[in-house]
Parts: structure tokens; sequence; C-alpha cells
């Protein structure tokens, strides 16, 4: 039973679009949410994070919002660019354990 | 380097054999963690350390998996007589943190060590 799951295995964009990754999640439990981005061969890399009691967080083009009655978090980036092109993970936090989704790969084409 | 090393990258193992997986984590991160993360699926825990003491391993999937950590620094994940399932990318974290926000917002990961079983 996949509590974190990423829809979408896969999404391409235009250079200078927006990005929008998304993430539903079904345990209650969860008050932190994060997104991580890996590039092949490579361990994933922090990105952006929110928590439970907000519901936008931004940082430079990156910007994640939760809508928790829809148990739904999604990734924004704009403007897209093509160094972007990697895999997005979200992870819900409880307790001391991070549960990951499936992944969604980002291609953004020049 | 500054990084977490994990060592080997590559591991080819025959079905049956016992395998040992290194993680150098980042110098002075009290937080471990272990991850398997199967093909096109997101990483799942393994188990969690914090200095020497292991205090989660309730995502070690059977008991042919074990992880150590004896000196609160390198860990090994020991995988015994290792079948076809086993196959998976096996990546370690570290973090400065110990709780809290802190211990995922400085979680940093190793590039793991891809294990395949024949």
């Amino acid at each position: 039973d996949q509590q974190v799951k990423q829809n979408s295995p896969s999404l391409s964009v235009q250079e200078g679009r927006i990005s929008i990754l998304n993430c539903d999640y079904t345990n209650s439990m969860f008050d932190y949410f994060l997104w991580y981005k890996k590039y092949p061969a490579e361990g994933p890399t922090f990105l952006i994070s929110i928590s439970s009691i907000k519901d936008k967080n931004e940082d430079g083009r990156f910007t994640v919002f939760l809508n928790k009655s829809a148990k739904h978090l999604s990734l924004h980036i704009v403007p897209s660019q093509p160094g972007d092109s990697a895999v997005y993970f979200c992870a819900a936090n409880a307790g001391n354990m991070l549960t990951f989704g499936g992944g969604t790969r980002l291609m953004v084409k020049p | 380097g500054a990084g977490v090393s994990q060592s080997p990258r590559y591991k080819v193992a025959k079905r049956g054999q016992d395998v040992a997986l290194r993680c150098d984590p980042i110098s002075g991160h009290v937080s471990l963690f272990w991850y398997q993360q199967a093909l096109g699926q997101g990483p799942e825990f393994l188990t969690y350390f914090q200095n020497e003491a292991q205090l989660d391993k309730s995502g070690l999937p059977s008991d042919r998996f074990f992880a150590e950590r004896p000196e609160g620094s390198v860990s090994t994940l020991k995988i015994q007589r290792t079948q076809q399932e086993d196959s998976a990318v096996y990546l370690c974290a570290s973090s400065a943190g110990t709780s809290g926000r802190a211990l995922y917002n400085e979680q940093f990961f190793g590039p793991g060590t891809r294990l395949t079983v024949l």
C-alpha cells in the first residue's frame, strides 16, 4: 500500500515554461513534506520542504504548495531550465521515517 | 571529499552469496540512514542510526539484512544469502540533525551501491 504516490512517471516541458509535479499521500500523520531532485548515478538532493501548518513555501524558482484537505502537494518550477531535467521525488515525514513517492522524470527541452 | 561516499559503487553477486556495503558519512554527522531503491521506484527506508545506536530497523525486509555502525561513523549494511529480489540501489544518507526538521533538511545522500543478484 503506497502511502505517497506520484502518478505521473514522466513530464516534458519547454524551456522557460512552468513545470508542475504532483504528489498525493494517504497518511494523515504526515506533518512535513520534502522534494528531492536526483540526477543519474547520484544520490537524491534536498530541494525544498513544507510544514503541514503552511500551504505554500517558495525558494527562488521553486514553490511547493500543500493542500491538506486533498492530501496533495505540488512542486512548481518557473521558469524551467534544461538543467532541471532530473527525477523528482516527493517525500513525507512522520516520526523518524521518510516515505518516498515513486518519482517523476522531468525533461526540459531547450 | 566532503560528501557521503559509498563503496563499492557496483556489486554483482551470485544468489546465495553474502555481500557487505559500506557507507562513509560526512564527518561529524550523527544520524545515518540506509534506504533501498528498487528500479523505477522511490527509496524505501531500511534503518536509522544515531551515533552507534541503531534506533530503528523496522524497514529491514528480513533477518538476512543486518546493519552496524560500531564507532558511530562508518556503517556497513550486510546482506546474507542474497536473493534476486535484493537487487536494488542501496542508498546511505547522513545528517547533522538528530530530530525534527533538521534531521531531513540537512540530510545528504551518497551515490548509492547498485547490487545485482544473478
